[in-house]
């Protein structure tokens, strides 16, 4: 079974251009995260999608990024413009979903960005 | 909100023998989830163990052991037999359990490295 697969995995770019993330999780996973990893730091939620619905995007910046997961199946997550203090690893992670008594996250490679 | 504290920035390991990495953590909720990541330089995150904290007794994965001790919001992760390929960053996660997929909350991480 394909695992969470994210592309692409390293991204440089020039501080104020735009910058897109992509995110499959595992095939029937209803439930998709978007963590941002500053270095040396642990991950933190950026925002969580229930099938298309994001039910929690708190944390997201939300004057310059933006995510989508238009079909319930894939996302992307953007942001625009970039800052320099948007260089991290951006990971994305699925789970089944539901209402069971857990859900275990599966994580992606992440995506390292760079904004020079 | 929830709080996970890993005071051990890095550690450091021979092989064969034992390490215990430390994990504290503050929250008001009754029922939650603890857990303990890896993350190998190639910075794909994967669940190493799991404890419900309804769970008096303690969990243990092979070689991956904690010592939970909820009254002092305790969760240490004890590496037994270490291992070459045990050497990453180990993160701390607490998740309350409210449906099964709500966020991960993680410390800033311990990187262990084990030497030969």
């Amino acid at each position: 079974e394909a695992g969470v697969v994210q592309s692409p995995r390293y991204k440089i770019i020039e501080k104020k251009q735009p910058v897109a993330f992509w995110c499959n999780p595992i095939s029937g996973h209803n439930t998709l995260y978007w963590y941002l990893q500053n270095l040396g730091q642990g991950p933190e939620l950026l925002i969580r999608y229930e099938n298309e619905e994001a039910v929690d995007d708190s944390q997201l910046p939300k004057d310059r990024f933006s995510a989508e997961r238009l079909k319930g199946v894939d996302s992307t997550l953007k942001i625009q413009p970039a800052e320099l203090g948007d260089s991290a690893v951006y990971l994305c992670a699925s789970s089944p979903g539901g209402r069971s008594s857990y859900n275990e996250q599966f994580f992606g490679p992440g995506t390292r960005l760079t904004v020079l | 909100a929830q709080t996970v504290t890993q005071s051990q920035p890095e550690m450091s390991v021979q092989e064969a023998e034992t390490v215990t990495l430390s994990c504290t953590y503050d929250t008001s909720e009754s029922n939650y989830y603890l857990f303990w990541y890896k993350q190998p330089p190639s910075r794909q995150m994967i669940l190493v163990i799991r404890q419900e904290a309804y769970k008096q007794q303690n969990a243990t994965e092979n070689r991956f052991s904690v010592n939970f001790q909820k009254a002092a919001k305790s969760f240490s992760l004890k590496i037994s037999d270490s291992q070459l390929g045990d050497t990453a960053m180990y993160f701390c996660a607490f998740m309350k359990h409210a449906g099964g997929s709500e966020k991960l909350v993680f410390g800033k991480g311990t990187k262990l490295t084990v030497n030969p």
